[in-house]
């Protein structure tokens, strides 16, 4: 059980344009959705924290109008880049929690975004 | 801000032997923990947690020893495999948020 999913696993777009990613949460009902950024040879920093049906609350220095996150639904956060450019290329990847603020977070495989 | 720290970015060790994987963090007062591994291209995967009233925990081949005095944080793996190469995060709740330390690729030699 516990199983979250991303899609798509990658994506390649053009500098400019904008790209959805989708966190699923496939056997649960996650009240609270992360955003993790990862470059590479780095490890993962988290972005926002979203809560269903409520405004997503972001970590200092990323930008809310780039970065546009929803979360509709108990199964589903989806992260928005807008007009993307080359330095937003990364991994990304997000993590549902099913429970209170300590309970665990299960995370997705997470998408390689890379803008050309 | 606090952050979690590692000691060692690589390690390297001969499949079957033990591996130690260190990790300090500077927030005395966490009180939660835990170790990721994550393979190329996935994401994390849990491994094993901890909470500040132990100092260890024993998962199927793996270890977690936490020392509150020195704020030093570490899991062992028994018996490396192959399978066992990756990257090694902990991570920190804080704040109701994970705080990931740098990470360590252990490699096993055949």
């Amino acid at each position: 059980g516990a199983v979250v999913s991303q899609h798509p696993s990658r994506v390649i777009c053009k500098s400019g344009t904008s790209v959805k990613i989708e966190c699923r949460s496939l056997d649960f009902q996650a009240t609270t959705m992360f955003w993790y950024r990862q470059f590479p040879k780095q490890s993962l920093m988290l972005m926002a924290t979203s809560n269903e049906g409520s405004k997503a609350t972001y970590e200092q220095g990323v930008e809310k109008d780039k970065f546009l996150i929803n979360h509709a639904s108990l199964t589903l956060s989806t992260l928005t880049v807008t007009s993307a450019h080359p330095e937003d290329s990364s991994f990304y990847i997000c993590s549902a929690q099913a429970g209170g603020p300590s309970s665990e977070q299960y995370f997705g495989p997470g998408t390689r975004l890379t803008v050309t | 801000g606090e952050s979690v720290g590692l000691h060692l970015p690589t390690l390297s060790v001969q499949e079957g032997d033990n591996s130690i994987i260190n990790c300090a963090y500077s927030n005395s007062a966490s009180d939660y923990f835990i170790w990721y591994k994550q393979e190329s291209g996935k994401g994390p995967q849990f491994i094993i947690d901890i909470r500040s009233n132990m100092d260890k925990r024993q998962g199927q081949r793996v270890t977690v020893l936490l020392n509150k005095t020195v704020k030093h944080l570490s899991l062992q793996i028994a018996a490396t495999q192959p399978g066992d190469s990756a990257v090694y995060f902990c991570a920190e709740s804080e704040d109701q948020k994970l705080v990931f330390g740098q990470g360590t690729r252990l490699t096993i030699n055949p």
